[in-house]
């Protein structure tokens, strides 16, 4: 497509349930984010993958959080037994290969409430 | 420590006049790029501006430009003639070379322009 899209754009879940957010980058892009930001926050980094590898997951804030990119395109992020405080607008971005210059694109974002 | 500061929660400039949104940050890499994303109501974060470490003049895309101050470690945004769809949130960002390359966020800036 000719951005990342993101679904669903807003999810309603209880507190203890699953929840899947999917990210569809830019055909081609082999590196994929995933953002969390919550209200009045800049994002906050937590998870990058380039290709079909998680290279760096250091910004999940516990076991809960969990993301997969199978086949290096289509990426999942799940959370697992959800609660209040992970209420917050989940960013995807996807850019190109290589440092310096690489500019992300970003989706719209997947907003998530949890009651 | 925080990486990226931006100091101004909100701001107001007059349609048509120039205004500066400030950045700093902190790094002890000598290789690094800073970008500026907006993000208007929707939620989109739109990319903006990009200034590389090295790069020895201020980069500049149309209305936008990036006073850049190394010494200073500043990378303040510059929009001239304001438009009333200039008013979004700001965001600093700053990718350190090597690792995942992934973006550190400021809290952000929120612009408003009025007519």
């Amino acid at each position: 497509g000719a951005g990342v899209s993101q679904t669903p754009s807003n999810k309603v879940t209880e507190k203890g349930k699953y929840v899947e957010l999917r990210c569809d980058p830019i055909s081609g892009h082999t590196a994929l984010y995933w953002y969390r930001q919550s209200l009045g926050q800049g994002p906050e980094f937590l998870i990058y993958f380039q290709g079909t590898g998680a290279a760096d997951d250091s910004g999940l804030p516990n076991d809960r959080f969990f993301a997969v990119r199978p086949e290096g395109s289509v990426s999942t992020l799940k959370i697992q037994r959800t609660e209040r405080g992970d209420s917050a607008v989940y960013l995807c971005a996807s850019g190109g290969y290589g440092s310096g210059a690489n500019v992300l694109t970003f989706g719209a974002g997947s907003r998530l409430t949890v009651l | 420590a925080q990486k990226i500061t931006q100091t101004q929660p909100g701001m107001f400039v007059q349609e048509k006049e120039a205004v500066t949104l400030d950045c700093t940050y902190d790094t002890s890499d000598p290789s690094y790029g800073l970008f500026w994303y907006k993000q208007p109501s929707s939620g989109e974060m739109i990319f903006l501006i990009y200034q590389g470490s090295y790069d020895q003049q201020n980069a500049t895309e149309g209305r936008y430009s990036l006073n850049f101050q190394k010494a200073r470690k500043s990378a303040n945004l510059v929009i001239s003639a304001s438009q009333l769809g200039d008013s979004a949130m700001y965001f600093c960002a700053m990718r350190e070379a090597g690792g995942s390359e992934k973006l550190v966020f400021g809290k952000g800036t929120k612009l408003t322009v009025n007519p």
